[in-house]
């Protein structure tokens, strides 16, 4: 199993970029990395995935070095609505998914 | 695009009672999920189905739990009897990619499940 690792919680202020890494050192060859953010009382919502060098959407940018063993999701100028559980996923065509314990973010006024 | 569905929104029963769980999928979606969110803690993949075929149930507690999805489109999840650990939110999800990823999966509410 591809097993993620992130930080338990990261404090923002409202405009600042926020960047979080995920760290999954046993990544397989298949394996993709996808971002999901979840609100309280919400499923998961899908933010961005990528297999390397950098994808960027309309909400973030997803950064994955040239390993493959970590990656850091990049959120840009951050409002009090992103405050949420990110979590960092590592799976692909033929292994177990699997979510790891999450960030908690909180953007701070 | 209507979502995923999934009733009921809570429950709370008696330690070895039973419950059931139903999802309705996004329409066209082959692939569903189900997975078990304990407090603080991420999703945990309980059973994933393509069409009705069960693509992994490796973490479906097998003597109490039970699946199924029997015209590939809604599903239903039944604990039978209900143990005090089974307290979670059960979450459902489905995606249009078939097999086992990469995938963009679209979650449900969820189902709030207290059991006493």
């Amino acid at each position: 199993l591809a097993k993620t690792t992130q930080p338990i919680s990261m404090d923002s202020y409202e405009g600042q970029e926020v960047n979080i890494t995920c760290s999954h050192n046993n990544i397989a060859t298949n394996d993709y990395i996808t971002w999901y953010q979840q609100f309280p009382s919400q499923g998961p919502r899908f933010i961005i995935q990528g297999y390397k060098t950098k994808v960027t959407n309309e909400v973030a940018s997803l950064f994955i070095p040239a390993d493959r063993k970590s990656s850091t999701l990049s959120l840009p100028r951050v409002s009090l609505s992103d405050t949420a559980v990110y979590y960092c996923l590592a799976s692909g065509s033929a292994r177990q998914l699997t979510f790891g314990s999450g960030t908690q973010l909180t953007v701070l006024p | 695009e209507a979502g995923v569905a999934q009733s009921p929104r809570y429950k709370i029963i008696e330690k070895r009672q039973s419950v059931a769980f139903w999802c309705n999928p996004i329409s066209g979606h082959a692939t569903l999920y189900w997975y078990q969110q304990i407090l603080g803690q991420g999703p945990k993949l309980l059973i994933q189905f393509q069409n009705n075929g069960v693509v992994d149930d490796s973490q479906l507690p097998k003597d109490r739990f039970s699946a199924e999805r029997l015209k590939g489109v809604d599903s239903t999840l039944k604990i039978q009897p209900a143990k005090l650990e089974d307290s979670a939110v059960y979450l459902c999800a489905s995606s249009l990619v078939t097999g086992r990823g990469p995938y963009e999966q679209y979650f449900g509410p969820g189902t709030r499940l207290t059991v006493t």
